[in-house]
């Protein structure tokens, strides 16, 4: 079956520090892939996409994604977190061949001062 | 560009009620919408896909006569828990699609938290 796995579950990190979040995506057909970020009673936030071309993407709030199709991944970088970036991440990915998005269990970011 | 909202934000009601929750997109016509169910500290679950002017596709497993949607236009859709539960308490998020088949990205509400008492 198509699924999305986001290994860590919880991950803290100190605030200034270089951020990666993982995301592996089953292989299937063409795969639109994305990040969305949840802050705490909150809805879902699209952080970036990839659909094709170059596989670095870049997205709001100073947040890249690298689009690796031989890994199968989609990680998500920042240089340098800010303690405003605590919140749950979603990696989600969308198939060619249908238009339900399959969203990873989520990773909780937790910034240490 | 791309907003979605949802009301209420939060509902508490007594069990044997019934709940309407609205999501519209606000500056983009959505043929599409869609609507999740978020447990805590879960990822969100696909209910329905909900189309304009034609009945809403259900996943499996989602009550249909329990969870009625309704896509009246192109910026409203509302879901109504019927008859609810306490077991119904949840956070329910709509999405809406905004693009074409293959560029198209879904934007999220900001959720309805429901409580039944």
């Amino acid at each position: 079956a198509q699924s999305v796995t986001q290994p860590d579950i919880h991950i803290t990190v100190s605030e200034g520090a270089s951020l990666e979040l993982r995301c592996n995506y089953s292989y299937g057909a063409t795969p639109y892939l994305f990040w969305y970020v949840q802050s705490p009673g909150q809805g879902l936030q699209l952080l970036l996409k990839y659909f094709s071309g170059d596989t670095l993407v870049q997205g709001i709030k100073g947040f890249e994604a690298e689009f690796k199709r031989s890994q199968s991944s989609f990680n998500l970088r920042k240089p340098s977190v800010h303690w405003s970036d605590a919140a749950e991440y979603f990696c989600a990915v969308r198939y060619s061949s249908a238009s339900k998005i399959i969203f990873g269990s989520g990773t909780r970011l937790s910034i240490r001062p | 560009g791309a907003v979605v909202s949802q009301h209420p934000s939060w509902v508490i009601c007594k069990s044997g009620t019934s709940v309407k929750i609205e999501c519209r997109s606000l500056d983009f016509q959505a043929t599409t919408m869609f609507w999740y169910r978020q447990f805590p500290k879960q990822s969100l679950m696909l209910m329905a896909t909900s189309n304009e002017g034609s009945k809403a596709t259900y996943e499996q497993g989602v009550e249909k006569d329990k969870f009625l949607i309704n896509h009246a236009s192109l910026t409203l859709s509302t879901l109504t828990v019927t008859s609810a539960h306490p077991e119904d308490s949840s956070f329910y998020i709509c999405s809406a699609r905004l693009g074409g088949e293959i560029a198209e990205t879904q934007y999220f509400g900001p959720g309805t938290r429901l409580l039944v008492l």
